[in-house]
């Protein structure tokens, strides 16, 4: 099962900042939050991953909060192009350092016009 | 970046018959590799993990012996549907971890696969 909630759906104005939440109330300490993203019938896109920290890239950036029970996607300036399925993960560690992505169903967000 | 690449993009196939979809790590050496399977409006559900030169890791409830996986090299592997079924019909995705680059994993474009 999946570890995280997200919102079935947002919409964004295009040029503004589309700010998608994600729950994560039962991670674990040494469990990272990971964000993709997935256009219509494409493969995956990785955009940024975190485990305490803030991170920033030229994609987007990451807010986690102190407790890591939640995090926050940023993109800073929305454009059409963005317009996906962003799926937030918790990257599981099992036994024998097997690690896992464990996939919800994503926020599907609309960039508009 | 890392690019994964996945042939073919779209195959359409009778039933009963076997299908094989490829997975490439272009630019890096994969020790590891993932196979999914995407239902449509569904979230993306791990098929088995491979790591090259060893026997695959299938999850609960996946058919080895219905879905082949061999992972001969560092940047190839390969998927087979056997004696597939209308029911088989799904977007396969591949993912590869790249060793060096902070263990991430990247994926390939994924396979359409529908079987009549």
């Amino acid at each position: 099962d999946a570890k995280t909630t997200q919102p079935p759906s947002m919409d964004c104005a295009e040029g503004r900042a589309a700010n998608l939440p994600c729950n994560h109330s039962t991670i674990s300490g040494n469990e990272y939050v990971y964000w993709y993203r997935q256009i219509h019938s494409q493969g995956p896109q990785y955009i940024i991953h975190g485990l305490k920290n803030n991170e920033t890239n030229e994609m987007a950036s990451l807010i986690i909060t102190e407790d890591r029970k939640s995090s926050t996607l940023i993109l800073p300036h929305a454009t059409l192009r963005d317009t996906a399925v962003y799926y937030c993960i918790v990257r599981v560690v099992y036994a024998g350092n097997n690690r896992k992505l464990i996939w919800g169903l994503g926020t599907s967000l609309a960039v508009n016009p | 970046g890392a690019v994964v690449s996945q042939h073919p993009s779209r195959v359409i196939c009778k039933s009963g018959t076997s299908v094989k979809i490829e997975c490439r790590s272009l630019d890096f050496q994969a020790t590891t590799m993932f196979w999914y399977r995407q239902f449509p409006k569904k979230s993306l559900m791990l098929m088995a993990t491979s790591n090259e030169g060893s026997k695959a890791t299938y999850e609960q409830g996946v058919e080895k012996d219905k879905f082949l996986i061999n992972h001969a090299s560092l940047t190839l592997s390969t998927l087979t549907v056997t004696s597939a079924h209308p029911e088989d019909s799904s977007f396969y995705i591949c993912s590869a971890r790249a060793t060096g680059k902070n263990n991430e994993q990247f994926f390939g474009p994924g396979t359409r696969l529908t079987v009549l």
